[in-house]
């Protein structure tokens, strides 16, 4: 089975613009979470998506978005970038069926975002 | 809220030592919790990972410990191999699709 797939692998933007990234689970897979990671802040969940509904959301500002399609693919948005959303961007795919114990979450590669 | 902490930020051993990683966990309603490893570059990598219901588990090389009383788990190497160089990261998973992730211990492995 392929792995979870992330695009674009690396993303330079100015402040003030928006930024879309692509997240495609291992197939199968259903759930679809979100994470940022930064040197100082360590991985920080930021949402989760299940059956194209966000099931659970980290401590992000509404800047933050995401979105699941019906193959489970989903993408993140930040709108009105800061310097401090630099950092690379992971999202992570699990079986979750419905009604079991937490599932192993596989990571992708991740997107590295560079805000000017 | 929860919590999850790594002992040491980093760790230095001589190939083919045993290395030992520690951390501690703080939501006593944890049930399911993960070793990953992330290389320079990489997403993080599945190693192995242990419920609530067991206090030890093993791969290949790998030992996962789990103490509930003191809420405590470690990761074990067996015989480290510069291959397994990397940072290391525990997580707790009480809510599907949600990991909470400790701070990361990076290990390197001297020849």
């Amino acid at each position: 089975k392929a792995g979870v797939t992330q695009t674009p692998r690396y993303l330079i933007k100015t402040r003030g613009q928006q930024v879309t990234l692509s997240c495609s689970p291992i197939s199968g897979h259903r759930s679809v979470s979100w994470y940022q990671q930064t040197p100082g802040q360590g991985l920080q969940f930021l949402f989760e998506y299940f059956s194209e509904t966000q099931r659970n959301k980290g401590n992000f500002p509404g800047r933050f978005s995401g979105r699941q399609f019906s193959n489970s693919r989903s993408e993140m948005n930040v709108s009105t970038l800061e310097l401090g959303d630099s950092a690379l961007y992971l999202c992570a795919s699990s079986l979750e069926s419905t009604g079991g114990a937490a599932d192993t979450q596989y990571f992708g590669p991740g997107t590295r975002l560079t805000v000017l | 809220g929860e919590s999850v902490g790594l002992h040491l930020p980093t760790l230095s051993v001589q190939e083919g030592d045993n290395s030992i990683i520690n951390c501690a966990y703080s939501n006593s309603a944890s049930d399911y919790f993960i070793w990953y490893k992330q290389e320079s570059g990489k997403g993080p990598q599945f190693i192995i990972d242990i419920r609530s219901n067991m206090d030890k588990r093993q791969g290949q090389r790998v030992t996962v410990l789990l103490n509930k009383t003191v809420k405590h788990l470690s990761l074990q190497i067996a015989a480290t191999q510069p291959g397994d160089s990397a940072v290391y990261f525990c997580a707790e998973n009480a809510n599907a699709g949600k990991s909470t992730f400790g701070d990361g211990t990076t290990l390197t492995v001297k020849p």
